[in-house]
């Protein structure tokens, strides 16, 4: 399969900042998408990242809060905006990748202060 | 709504014993189910999938899981634990038939004692 990087790792950011977590793939994908896993929680699905048009937001998530790029078909960026101490999660992107199957990231530890 | 039920949250075992994590999903058409570990610190790791055909599928690392449509399940084995197994099981279904939507269970939790 291919090989999933996501940048950071981990961060600790202040209330009121955005922090842009980075997606890249090593190879073309048509499909990413961006998951939230909240302190003891299972993943649930932000939205799915379209190349070339605007990301498809699942209930309860919005794209003024959670910003998402997808320039090409390699790379994508979730912004988590105006962050509160309730956006503290592990982020993770996906990509699907035939036999609809989804491998995922190391995730982005967010903690917010 | 669509669901997907792991009644276990938290299990324990011993090294070399035998291991059965539950899942369960909600009725209706059978969804392509998944099995994914995450270790701590970890992204998550696939273990093996179910679309069709026969109901014992095998996966990486030993696991394997039956799926049975009369109960809705889809459980993961594993015949003798190692101490590497701990970590947080995810059993998760896509209900949209094949666009990937994957529905998630909340977990469960695996510890092995020496």
């Amino acid at each position: 399969s291919a090989v999933i990087s996501q940048k950071p790792s981990r961060d600790i950011c202040q209330r009121g900042t955005s922090l842009t977590i980075q997606c890249q793939v090593d190879s073309q994908v048509t499909m990413m998408f961006w998951y939230r896993q909240q302190p003891g929680q299972s993943l649930t699905l932000i939205a799915t990242a379209n190349q070339g048009s605007e990301a498809t937001y699942e209930s309860g998530f919005v794209i003024d809060k959670f910003p998402i790029s997808r320039p090409n078909l390699t790379f994508s960026t979730l912004t988590v905006s105006n962050m509160s101490p309730e956006d503290s999660s592990i982020y993770l992107c996906s990509i699907g990748q035939g036999e609809n199957i989804q491998y995922f990231g190391a995730g982005t530890r967010l903690s917010v202060l | 709504a669509q669901s997907v039920t792991q009644p276990d949250i938290h299990i324990t075992v011993s090294e070399g014993a035998s291991l059965e994590l539950r899942c369960n999903y909600s009725y209706g058409a059978t969804p392509y189910l998944f099995w994914y570990v995450q270790s701590p610190g970890q992204g998550l790791q696939l273990l093996l999938k179910y679309f069709s055909g026969d109901t014992l599928v095998q996966g990486i690392k030993g696991f394997e899981a039956e799926f049975k449509r009369s109960q809705s399940s889809f459980n993961l084995r594993k015949p003798s634990v190692h101490w590497s197994d701990a970590a947080e099981y995810f059993c998760a279904a896509d209900f949209s038939g094949g666009y990937n939507k994957l529905i998630f269970g909340a977990g469960t939790r695996l510890a092995v004692h020496p």
